[in-house]
């Protein structure tokens, strides 16, 4: 069974600085997907970003980007230049191909300071 | 594109009453999920369709939890005789068939039983 794991369930940041949200998983796949997804207090999940695990080169979105090591099975996201705003639950997901079973991680909840 | 929508976005019932939860998901979307999310947690994975078929069903789905989209746009998902351990945060996602099924959550259905 898939399993994603992440191990930092709060983290804090200042303004403006950089953090990394570490994620693993637990899989016997060599294809599938990663994402991670952001979920505002009190409003609805919006994906960040997202990861073939067949593409080597790590995904990035603006200040968003990814470490993705296959062969450790870890799915980092690194978030540059805080803002405010990106005060959130990050949850790490993993899926299959050609199943839509995705499993989440626990969640980090991350705090940006002012 | 006006998003996924959920409702209710908030419910509150009695041990043993059923409640039925609705979602419209983004036009065109032809996949379809629905997941539970408890407080601290992240989601997991319910039940998802493609189209009007019910493909995959979790184990975490008991009988007392029945799906539908009957015409292959929007979805129900009833809970009958509900139970305390019900209580939780309902959230219905949609995603295209093609599109590195990326999927797009609601807002989601707060669902209190007391």
């Amino acid at each position: 069974a898939q399993t994603v794991t992440q191990s930092q369930p709060e983290m804090s940041v200042q303004e403006a600085e950089t953090v990394t949200l570490s994620c693993t998983y637990d899989t016997s796949e060599s294809n599938y997907y990663l994402f991670w997804y952001k979920q505002p207090p009190s409003r609805q999940m919006i994906l960040v970003i997202r990861q073939e695990a067949y593409k080597q080169q790590n995904a990035t979105e603006n200040r968003f980007s990814v470490n993705f090591q296959k062969a450790a099975k870890s799915f980092s996201l690194k978030i540059s230049d805080s803002q405010l705003g990106d005060t959130a639950m990050y949850f790490c997901a993993f899926m299959r191909i050609n199943n839509n079973d995705m499993r989440f991680g626990a969640g980090t909840r991350l705090t940006v300071k002012p | 594109d006006t998003g996924v929508s959920q409702d209710p976005r908030h419910k509150i019932t009695k041990r043993g009453q059923n409640v039925t939860f609705r979602c419209d998901p983004i036009s065109e979307h032809n996949r379809l999920y629905w997941y539970r999310q408890t407080l601290g947690q992240g989601p997991e994975f319910l039940t998802y369709f493609q189209n009007e078929a019910q493909l995959e069903k979790s184990r975490l789905l008991s009988d007392r939890f029945s799906a539908e989209r009957p015409k292959g746009s929007f979805s129900t998902l009833e809970i009958q005789r509900t139970e305390q351990g019900d209580s939780a945060m309902y959230l219905c996602a949609s995603s295209v068939v093609g599109e590195g099924e990326t999927q797009y959550f609601g807002p989601g259905t707060r669902l209190l039983v007391l």
